[in-house]
């Protein structure tokens, strides 16, 4: 069954440092989201993207993010100047032109 | 979105049938009603999602009362995989996001 990749799976950054996630989408989807887990609490909206740009973004989503997809395959999210709040599970989901997302296994961050 | 109330944790015997229920009494005539399950230290995984009837798949059954204020999850024989916090969430068909809320713990007793 077709998979959302994303790496890495920990990535532990300095506070004040800039870190990409990276998420592989399924192949033929159209639309592409990140969102994000703080520990113990909800799984929340960050972003999403079609056809090469934002769609939509929540109020989390500051200037201190960008997301990309730079090679017609990746899909990154750029979180610069990282806080300690900014420590959580990073999920990628895609999905075709119908409904049903597949989420990736996610990329915890600790920002120390 | 309009708003989906779930308890927030239940027990299952293995090998039983688990009724997960969700009420969504505002919920307008173009939300579909998804169900996400979130497995320890995975993303959220697609369960089902439904309009109006009644829907099968290969992981589930999801139950629509007639006036669409409820729904229920059946799990026809829960494993110990089954384990998770899931989650019913209402959305339009051309919306972006879901609204995850608290969803349901459920756990399965061997």
């Amino acid at each position: 069954e077709p998979e959302v990749t994303q790496t890495p799976s920990h990535q532990v950054t300095q506070m004040g440092q800039e870190v990409i996630l990276r998420c592989v989408p399924i192949s033929n989807h159209l639309y592409f989201y990140w969102y994000r887990q703080i520990l113990g609490q909800k799984v929340e909206f960050l972003v999403s993207f079609y056809n090469n740009e934002i769609s939509e973004k929540s109020e989390i989503f500051d200037d201190q993010f960008s997301v990309e997809r730079p090679d017609g395959s990746n899909f990154t999210l750029k979180i610069r100047s990282t806080k300690l709040e900014d420590s959580a599970m990073y999920f990628c989901a895609s999905r075709p032109g119908t409904i049903g997302y597949t989420f990736g296994s996610g990329t915890r961050l600790t920002v120390v | 979105d309009a708003k989906t109330t779930q308890p927030n944790s239940m027990e299952s015997n293995e090998e039983e049938p688990v009724h997960l229920p969700c009420n969504h009494s505002t919920i307008s005539g173009t939300d579909y009603i998804h169900w996400y399950r979130q497995l320890p230290s995975q993303g959220p995984e697609y369960v089902i999602h439904g309009l109006t009837s009644n829907v099968n798949n290969r992981m589930a059954s999801l139950a629509i009362a007639e006036d669409r204020k409820s729904s229920t999850l059946i799990l026809h024989r829960a494993t110990l995989r089954d384990a998770a916090v899931y989650y019913c969430i209402l959305k339009e068909n051309t919306g972006n996001q879901f609204y995850f809320g608290t969803g349901t713990s459920l756990t399965v007793i061997p």
